[in-house]
């Protein structure tokens, strides 16, 4: 009964260094998201996915990079970390792009020094 | 520029009380207004609301829509120590969940 799975759960970086937050679903959900969550500020959608191949930026996308060449699997790459980025991310999934129920990850929380 | 809003940002009660959190949006294309809770990690899954004056509910949760007013409120009644988490509400639109910011609940025994 996996559901979402992210992975790393926790990462510290060192400022300009680059790594890959792995999202996985086995709902079969067409849509996925990355969000991130900082205190004060809510859930922030950076890129969402309508379907295998496909990405599109969200609110706050700058920085990060996608990809979507599994349905499956959902990919958030940070190219160069910055202690801007230091946030918790959820990944999530649904089988409507909105207006329905989405399942979320477990959260990864990611430290930039 | 859309935007949801809850209010209050935190609320501490005692076992048994009645608490009610409110939400107001301004959503592109709204199609329905969620609830989750959060307690330490990922958000679950409470109420869709996609109609006006509609109560749903779920034990001693209830949830009712205003699109009229752009707002929705969630009541807990006979509140429990496990309710105490952050309570999310998020205005679906036609790409997005626009989240609030949350309102967190602390109910003392």
């Amino acid at each position: 009964n996996a559901g979402v799975t992210q992975t790393p759960k926790f990462r510290v970086l060192k400022t300009g260094q680059s790594m890959t937050l792995l999202c996985a679903q086995d709902m079969n959900h067409e849509y996925m998201y990355w969000y991130r969550q900082d205190p004060g500020m809510g859930l922030r959608l950076i890129h969402y996915s309508v379907g295998e191949g496909t990405t599109a930026k969200g609110e706050v996308p700058d920085g990060y990079n996608v990809s979507r060449l599994k349905k499956q699997n959902f990919l958030l790459g940070l190219e160069s970390a910055a202690p801007s980025q230091t946030s918790v991310y959820f990944c999530a999934s649904s089988d409507h792009l909105s207006g329905n129920t989405i399942y979320f990850g477990e959260g990864s929380w990611l430290t930039v020094v | 520029e859309d935007k949801v809003v809850q209010s209050p940002l935190s609320l501490v009660v005692h076992e048994g009380d009645t608490v009610t959190l409110n939400c107001s949006y301004e959503v592109t294309n709204f199609r329905s207004l969620l609830w989750y809770k959060q307690e330490k990690k990922a958000p679950t899954f409470l109420f869709m609301l996609t109609s006006s004056g509609i109560e749903k509910k779920s034990g001693r949760l209830s949830s009712i829509l205003d699109k009229k007013e752009l707002f929705s409120i969630l009541n807990i009644t006979a509140t429990q120590t496990g309710d105490s988490a952050v309570y999310l509400c998020a205005g679906a639109g036609a790409n997005n969940l626009f989240f609030g910011t949350g309102t967190r609940l602390t109910v003392i025994p």
